[in-house]
């Protein structure tokens, strides 16, 4: 079965340097989710989508931004970024935003040096 | 404010044991509940998703159960196995909102 697929799958950056980061989710899935997990901790919301509009908003900084495209995927784009920017940053989708399953896509592992 | 709290966070059987991890929550205005697993490094592979009208879902090895009122979940996994070494979480999402709410996770080892 087709799976949310993200790329890159590791990126490394120096600080105040620009990332992107993209996901593609299972076909027919219309709600994008983005959540950030920094090492040791659980994974935090930052941002979803339902049909290519803005829908729930978490902890995301002001220098990151998102958008959903009419093909249904998803960029996450990332300035200025900072040392407490590493983390693994997943992609999400479901096919119902209320009461469907979330399936998560493998991670984008950021490194900023 | 919802809070998500997954005991014991770390927990070591032999092979072969039933085990029940514990997820509680504070708000019972859930919409519903999802166990994950994830795999040191790795994303996370779900594996059952709770509406807050069920009671329980069941997935070969594995039993999930919700008591929303108590604000309480668990995860029954029956003749635990090595390959069943991971963290497991569980998330909540609210009636309210589109996210997932995450606990800290329990970090199972099964020894052979």
């Amino acid at each position: 079965a087709a799976g949310v697929i993200q790329s890159p799958r590791h990126l490394i950056k120096e600080k105040r340097e620009t990332a992107t980061l993209k996901c593609y989710p299972i076909p027919r899935h219309d709600t994008v989710y983005w959540y950030q997990q920094g090492p040791g901790q659980d994974p935090q919301f930052l941002i979803s989508f339902y049909e290519k509009m803005q829908s729930d908003k978490g902890s995301i900084p002001d220098r990151f931004s998102a958008q959903q495209f009419s093909d249904y995927h998803s960029e996450l784009n990332m300035s200025s970024l900072e040392l407490g920017d590493s983390a693994l940053y997943f992609c999400a989708s479901s096919r119902d935003r209320i009461t469907d399953t979330q399936y998560f896509g493998p991670g984008t592992r950021l490194t900023v040096l | 404010k919802q809070e998500v709290t997954q005991i014991p966070a770390a927990l070591s059987v032999p092979e072969g044991e039933n085990l029940v991890l514990n997820c509680s929550f504070t708000d019972s205005a859930i919409y519903n509940l999802q166990w994950f697993r994830q795999d040191p490094g790795k994303g996370l592979t779900s594996l059952l998703l709770i509406q807050s009208s069920q009671r329980e879902q069941t997935s070969g090895r594995l039993n999930a159960s919700l008591d929303k009122s108590s604000g309480r979940s668990t995860l029954y996994i029956a003749a635990s196995q090595p390959g069943d070494s991971a963290t497991y979480l569980c998330a909540v999402k609210m009636d309210s909102s589109y996210k997932l709410i995450f606990g800290s996770g329990t970090r199972l080892l099964v020894r052979p």
